[in-house]
């Protein structure tokens, strides 16, 4: 099992591209989540997918887009890419109730400039 | 508003020095606490679940207790290779609040 993997590791874009961050599990998780990590402030929920077909916002939703492709897929986009976007985001995956562990992801490591 | 926080940032031990790493959290109903280790460069490892008070997890060196205000990972004899940050996280309304980490050095 390859568990949580996501494409690509690193990304540099310049102010105003867009992208899509992918991620997929393998463990046949209901819910699927998505993670900034900055220094200093901790890992932060930006959207999260309790199951198939629903999508919620979490702490810091502005900037991004997100689309549950299918049980095992859930995307990342970011429109117009800005500079106070350049974090390390970790996709991850867990049953829903009652709550049960994240398993996370390698991470994508991304630079806007 | 759900918040978790962990002390101290760093925490620099000898080789077989025993300490304990601290997560204070206020989550509205908590339904489980989780703490995670993480190396550099590398996503977040799932370590313990706790989900109510007085509840103990073991793990070769490490041990997580869990009280109504925080929740402590204790390392026995610890060694360099349980250096990294360790994270803690609670579940209440929100998915997972998680603090910013603790910084673990042991040195040979």
């Amino acid at each position: 099992n390859a568990g949580v993997t996501q494409t690509p590791k690193f990304q540099v874009l310049k102010t105003g591209q867009s992208m899509t961050l992918q991620c997929a599990q393998d463990m046949n998780h209901n819910s699927m989540y998505w993670y900034r990590q900055d220094p200093g402030m901790g890992l932060r929920l930006i959207y999260y997918s309790a199951s198939e077909g629903t999508t919620d916002k979490g702490e810091v939703p502005n900037g991004y887009n997100v689309s549950r492709l299918n049980k095992r897929e859930f995307s990342l986009r970011l429109e117009s890419a800005a500079p106070s976007q350049t974090s390390v985001y970790f996709c991850a995956s867990s049953e829903w109730e009652p709550p049960y562990e994240q398993y996370f992801g390698p991470g994508t490591r991304l630079t806007v400039t | 508003e759900d918040q978790v926080t962990q002390s101290p940032e760093a925490l620099r031990l000898q080789e077989g020095e025993s300490s304990s790493l601290n997560c204070s959290y206020t989550v509205s109903g908590l339904r489980g606490l989780f703490w995670y280790r993480q190396d550099p460069g590398k996503g977040p490892e799932f370590l313990f679940t706790l989900y109510s008070a007085g509840e103990e997890k073991e793990k070769e060196r490490l041990k997580a207790t869990l009280t109504k205000k925080e929740s402590f990972l204790h390392i026995t004899a610890p060694k360099p290779e349980d250096s990294a940050t360790y994270l803690c996280a609670a579940s209440g309304n929100t998915p997972l609040v998680f603090g910013k980490g603790t910084r673990l050095s042991v040195i040979a």
